[in-house]
C-alpha cells in the first residue's frame, strides 16, 4: 500500500512568486492534515480536510494561504504570494475516516519550501 | 492553549544501552491521547507509541515504552536496547478529545553511538 506522498520534496522561489504543494493521501483516508515546521519552532498545525471539506483552518497564518483537497482525493496547498517568512517544511498527514484506537496520523516526508 | 516542552534538544545513548526522552504537557481537557513519533533524516514522520489519557497502563510496543505519569503531567518515551537506526528526532505530540489535531513539542534529537 502507498503511503502518503507529496510533491514537491523541495521548492525555491522567490519572495511574491506563487507555489503550489500537493498532497496525496493513502487511499481511503477520509481525514487529510496540512502541518508546517519553521526552522526552530515547533511543528504547527495548518488545517484539516474531512474528505473534500475543510473541518478546522485555524491554523491557517493568513489569506495568502489556499488550501483545496478535490473531490476529497489528494489535496494542494497554494501559497500566493510567497513571503520570507513562510520558508519550512509543509507535511501532510491522513488518517482513517472511522476511528481506529489510536487515530493514528500517517505522515508524508515533506516539502521543503525555500523563499529567497 | 496546549503546551508541551520536551526539555532535551539532544541526546546521546550508547548502542544497546536503553533511553529516555523526557515529554511534559499542558492541557486542561480531561480525555487526550498523547502520541509519540519519529523523524529520520528521511524527513518522514512515523508513529511510534500512543498512549489515551484513561488506558491502565502504560502503553508499550516492542523497544518502545511509555512512563506516563496523569498527575505529573507527562510522557517519557523509554526506548531499550538501542540501535544505530534509532538515531532520528523525536516528537512527543498530545491530541485532546475528538480533534485529530496535534499538538507539538520542539523534538529531541537523539543520536545512537556504536
Amino acid at each position: 500500500e502507498a503511503g502518503v506522498t507529496q510533491f514537491p520534496s523541495h521548492s525555491v522561489i522567490e519572495k511574491g512568486q506563487t507555489v503550489t504543494l500537493r498532497c496525496d493521501p493513502i487511499s481511503g483516508h477520509d481525514n487529510l492534515y496540512w502541518y508546517r515546521r519553521v526552522m526552530g519552532k515547533e511543528i504547527k498545525f495548518l488545517l484539516h480536510f474531512v474528505k473534500e471539506s475543510k473541518q478546522d483552518e485555524s491554523g491557517m497564518p493568513n489569506n495568502r494561504f489556499l488550501a483545496e483537497r478535490t473531490g476529497g482525493t489528494y489535496s494542494t496547498l497554494k501559497v500566493q504570494p510567497a513571503e520570507l517568512e513562510d520558508s519550512g517544511v509543509y507535511f501532510c498527514a491522513s488518517s482513517h475516516g472511522q476511528s481506529r484506537a489510536t487515530g493514528e496520523l500517517f505522515f508524508g516526508e515533506g516539502s521543503r519550501l525555500t523563499v529567497l | 492553549a496546549q503546551k508541551i516542552t520536551q526539555t532535551q534538544p539532544g541526546m546521546f545513548v550508547q548502542e544497546k544501552e536503553a533511553v529516555t526522552l523526557d515529554c511534559t504537557y499542558d492541557t486542561s481537557d480531561p480525555s487526550y491521547g498523547l502520541f509519540w513519533y519519529k523523524q529520520p533524516s528521511s524527513g518522514e514522520m512515523i508513529f511510534l507509541i500512543y498512549q489515551g489519557s484513561y488506558d491502565q497502563q502504560n502503553a508499550t510496543e516492542g523497544r518502545y515504552s511509555l512512563n506516563f505519569q496523569k498527575a505529573r503531567k507527562s510522557a517519557n518515551l523509554v526506548i531499550s536496547a538501542s540501535q544505530l537506526g534509532d538515531s532520528a528526532m523525536y516528537f512527543c505530540a498530545p491530541r485532546a478529545g475528538n480533534n485529530r489535531k496535534l499538538i507539538w513539542g520542539l523534538g529531541t534529537s537523539l543520536a545512537v553511538n556504536p
